[in-house]
């Protein structure tokens, strides 16, 4: 079964930092992108940025609201795909999803499959 | 950046009917190098993960029921529910992925009448 599963959300303090990890399971992890989009309590969805397979480089792109803050890396080795995430203000409370893009490009698609999710409360 | 706008933010159909939900976008997703637009759409249940319904505007995904289906073309799409069933009581979203940063809808909630 093809499966993401993403760890590391909790509460942190406001200027702190968190890593998130994304680990893949069912399929060739390497050749995919991975994208992280978050949703707020009750709200719609954000994209906040993906990395590219080795094959297109590796290289990541960012949505202007974490662009400076967060970075995202991969681990294929690890199956694992890492959100870094710096200087946390209080309206990046969110719940966390990493997703696949099936597509095989360079290019950002769609998203399939969904993890469940890590919740990422930042409050004093 | 592009916009994408849904409507109506809610809609309430009865058990067999047709809900419609209607998706723009700011500027054409239309690349015209293969004519496909780059738009999807994503259903997502209370307490769930969105589950990926519909890609290139129109092309279901395997597994989802055939009276779920999308159609549209450069800025305006729809998705259309031909006959609501109960487990389709969802939230819907439309993605455009023409361009970065990729962007959402804001959601349309469907419930049952």
């Amino acid at each position: 079964e093809v499966q993401l599963v993403e760890s590391g959300g909790g509460l942190v303090q406001p200027g702190r930092s968190l890593r998130l990890s994304c680990t893949a399971s069912g399929f060739t992890f390497g050749d995919y992108a991975v994208s992280w989009v978050r949703q707020a309590p009750g709200q719609g969805l954000e994209w906040l940025g993906f990395v590219r397979s080795k094959s297109y480089g590796g290289t990541s792109e960012y949505a202007a609201s974490v662009r400076g803050r967060f970075i995202i890396s991969r681990d294929d080795s690890k199956n694992i795909a890492y959100l870094q995430m710096n200087s946390l203000r209080t309206e990046d409370t969110a719940l966390y999803y990493c997703a696949r893009d099936p597509s095989r490009t360079s290019h950002c698609n769609w998203f399939d499959p969904w993890g469940q999710g890590t919740l990422v409360t930042v409050s004093s | 950046d592009i916009a994408m706008t849904q409507s109506p933010d809610s809609l309430a159909v009865s058990l067999g009917e047709r809900a419609t939900i209607n998706c723009k976008s700011s500027q054409s997703v239309l690349y015209r190098s293969n004519n496909k637009n780059y738009l999807a759409w994503y259903q997502q249940k209370p307490g769930q993960p969105p589950k990926l319904l519909i890609y290139w505007a129109s092309t279901r995904e395997s597994g989802v029921p055939d009276r779920i289906s999308g159609s549209g073309s450069e800025t305006d799409f729809t998705l259309t529910i031909s006959s609501l069933q109960a487990e389709d009581v969802a939230v819907y979203y439309c993605q455009q992925y023409y361009s970065t940063p990729l962007t959402f809808g804001g959601g349309t909630k469907v419930e049952i009448k």
